[in-house]
């Protein structure tokens, strides 16, 4: 079984839409879930990081997690075309001591 | 706003080659990391690096790869001697208090090439 996975996509919103990504992780006692963005030829960046579950908010952001289903969304609000890159979900495991775990990303294009 | 630096950029080697990418993490960071992303594929964790010792690496990190902290400020990855599969881009992290506590800041990447 995979460590995490996501919907490679792509997924398409139009502008002002939301923007809906999910993730699932196997390592149930996972204590840490990240959001990166990555956009064509550059290097991940940091959106959001959630630990409890329920719904941590930032800005246009909103990150859901739900830790007996095993799963992490992240919701993009009136969605932008500089929204357009792949969106990685990573987890850090329990079962190791000093790494985080990305999934295979989800690309999303805003169109104009 | 302090960044992680890597060197070079695009490094283009010949199969059996040594290669050694270099990284400047943030200056009062203390965990270190190396990443590497084939063309089209997912980041893949190598290695993490604390108080100069490996903390944990992965099943890609065998023994043709090696990574030192040979002063303060340098992070370096070497690949003894590389195989066309080594092909990839090498991003180099790093972090405060941890990968699981916090952001991973990551250099802009080494593209290495084996032909």
């Amino acid at each position: 079984q995979k460590e995490v996975e996501q919907n490679s996509g792509p997924l398409s919103v139009p502008e002002g839409a939301i923007a809906s990504l999910n993730c699932t992780y196997s390592d149930r006692g996972s204590q840490s879930f990240f959001w990166y963005r990555q956009y064509s030829g550059k290097s991940p960046e940091l959106i959001m990081f959630i630990y409890s579950n329920g719904d941590k908010e930032d800005g246009r952001f909103t990150a859901q997690l739900n830790k007996a289903s095993q799963y992490v969304s992240l919701l993009i609000r009136d969605s932008q075309p500089s929204d357009s890159a792949t969106y990685l979900c990573a987890v850090a495991p329990k079962t190791s001591y000093d790494k985080v775990i990305f999934g295979p990303g989800t690309s999303l294009s805003v169109i104009p | 706003e302090p960044e992680v630096t890597q060197t070079p950029s695009h490094q283009v080697t010949q199969m059996g080659q040594e290669v050694i990418l270099r990284c400047v993490p943030i200056s009062n960071h203390l965990y270190f990391y190396w990443y590497r992303q084939i063309l089209g594929q997912k980041v893949e964790f190598l290695v993490s690096f604390y108080n100069n010792e490996i903390s944990e690496k992965s099943e890609i990190f065998d023994d043709q790869f090696s990574v030192e902290r040979p002063d303060g400020s340098n992070f370096t990855l070497k690949i003894r001697s590389t195989k066309l599969e080594d092909s990839a881009m090498y991003f180099c992290a790093s972090t405060l208090a941890g990968a699981n506590t916090g952001e991973l800041f990551f250099g802009e990447g080494s593209r290495l090439t084996v032909l």
